[in-house]
């Protein structure tokens, strides 16, 4: 079992705020970490896959950086909008069989 | 449209009453998963499979079966269930080992 740190656990912030949260994992053994964002009522829906020490990943006005060496990976969001409430996980692989292991995630709450 | 369907989307049953929870993905994923969601706890893996006729156990594999006899379906079993296993079941799928999982919508399970 990979331990995986999410901080905060969550997040009140106005519309139009930046904000930005944590994720720590072992950096020994690391192969790769996906982020996933999961909205109420429906499916976790997969943000970014990270590799490289270094790697930054862009999708519209969320950013993520990684860093192995230290096993942390920080995910930022550009002026939070109502619709990117939801609860956004990090999950790391250690590049064996197929098991991952995820957190409870951060709750992102953005009020209008 | 690329999809990981899973049926029933509820289901309530009673303890010791075999149950299929089927999924079927039309992405020609080499890899499929099964989760279970429960409060307070992030996604579980129960079992997990890399191809046709290869499973193997996830975190949480105790009172459930899987089969991968096709490459689209990754059926789980739960041969007598019990009330411990009221949960919040996924399935997902990913093109290869440590790639981006695409999730079903859930089963919803109570076991009376």
């Amino acid at each position: 079992i990979l331990n995986v740190e999410q901080s905060p656990q969550s997040l009140h912030v106005q519309e139009g705020d930046s904000t930005n949260f944590t994720c720590s994992f072992p950096s020994s053994n690391f192969y790769a970490l996906h982020w996933y964002r999961w909205e109420t009522a429906k499916s976790p829906e997969a943000l970014f896959v990270m590799t490289l020490n270094g790697d930054e990943k862009k999708k519209g006005r969320i950013s993520a950086t990684l860093n192995t060496k230290e096993g942390y990976s920080y995910l930022y969001i550009k002026g939070s909008q109502p619709e990117d409430s939801a609860t956004y996980l990090c999950v790391p692989f250690k590049g064996t069989g197929n098991q991952f292991y995820f957190g409870t995630g951060t709750s992102l709450t953005v009020i209008p | 449209e690329a999809q990981v369907t899973q049926n029933p989307r509820y289901l309530i049953t009673v303890t010791g009453k075999k149950l299929t929870v089927t999924c079927s993905q039309n992405m020609n994923h080499e890899y499929m998963s099964w989760y279970r969601q429960d409060p307070g706890l992030g996604l579980r893996q129960i079992y997990y499979s890399m191809n046709v006729e290869v499973t193997d156990k996830g975190d949480v594999p105790e009172g459930y079966k899987v089969s991968r006899k096709e490459k689209r379906n990754f059926p789980l079993i739960l041969e007598s269930p019990s009330p411990n296993q009221t949960s919040l079941y996924f399935c997902a799928s990913s093109l290869g080992q440590g790639n981006i999982q695409y999730f079903g919508a859930g089963t919803r399970l109570s076991v009376l």
